[in-house]
């Protein structure tokens, strides 16, 4: 089948310290996977931070990196410096080539910026 | 730009009741989806719709039922409420073919 895993529940890191939040993917069904990063801010609904539909590619948003790993099926999110605003869930998504088809979401990770 | 309308934002039943979810979207997408969101998990597909009148089952749709009578417009009904699946409900909509979705802001359903 299909999964996602993003192994940190909570991270809490202080502001203006970097941050990587871990996400690697499995799939036997879909040959050429899109990768999203998903973010519910609190009280929020849950938006698109970055996507990226090409292996080897980086996607990019109000600070955010996560590059397309296809060797280590990985896609880990990235910011150099964190602010109190960037608190928030993330989620980490896979999805297929055609639209219309659910997307594989993993656990979340909740983020936690301390001043 | 455009929104995603979910009702009620939180919805409280009875043990074996039937519950009904609501969510409208004004995107014009074709693509609706229905997923269900449990404390501490992923979000898991249970019915999704790719244009008017149709319906697809996903991983989680024992139990649920769905109806899309309009293109903006997309029900789940919940048959027989069970105390384990309280949880966040969440709809979202994309462009038919595109992989990006939209999501709603969730509605909470507890089950007494």
């Amino acid at each position: 089948g299909d999964s996602v895993t993003q192994t940190e529940g909570q991270v809490t890191v202080s502001e203006s310290k970097s941050l990587i939040i871990n996400c690697t993917y499995s799939t036997t069904s879909i040959a050429y996977p899109n990768l999203f990063w998903y973010v519910r801010y609190p009280g929020e609904g849950l938006q698109l931070l970055l996507k990226v539909i090409t292996a080897g590619q980086k996607g990019s948003s109000r600070g955010f990196e996560a590059t397309y790993n296809k060797e280590t099926t990985s896609f880990h999110l990235q910011k150099a410096s964190v602010q109190e605003s960037d608190s928030a869930v993330y989620y980490c998504a896979l999805g297929g080539r055609q639209g219309g088809r659910a997307l594989i979401f993993g656990t979340g990770t909740t983020v936690s910026v301390s001043p | 730009g455009g929104i995603i309308t979910q009702t009620p934002k939180f919805l409280i039943g009875q043990e074996g009741q039937k519950l009904t979810l609501k969510c409208q979207q004004n995107f014009n997408h074709d693509t609706m989806y229905w997923y269900r969101q449990d404390s501490g998990k992923g979000l898991r597909l249970i019915y999704y719709s790719i244009t008017e009148n149709d319906l697809q089952k996903g991983d989680l749709s024992e139990g649920y039922d769905a109806s899309r009578e309009k293109k903006s417009s997309f029900s789940l009904t919940v048959t027989s409420a069970q105390k384990n699946e309280m949880a966040v409900f969440l709809c979202a909509s994309s462009i038919q073919g595109a992989i990006e979705q939209y999501f709603g802001p969730g509605t909470r359903l507890t089950v007494l």
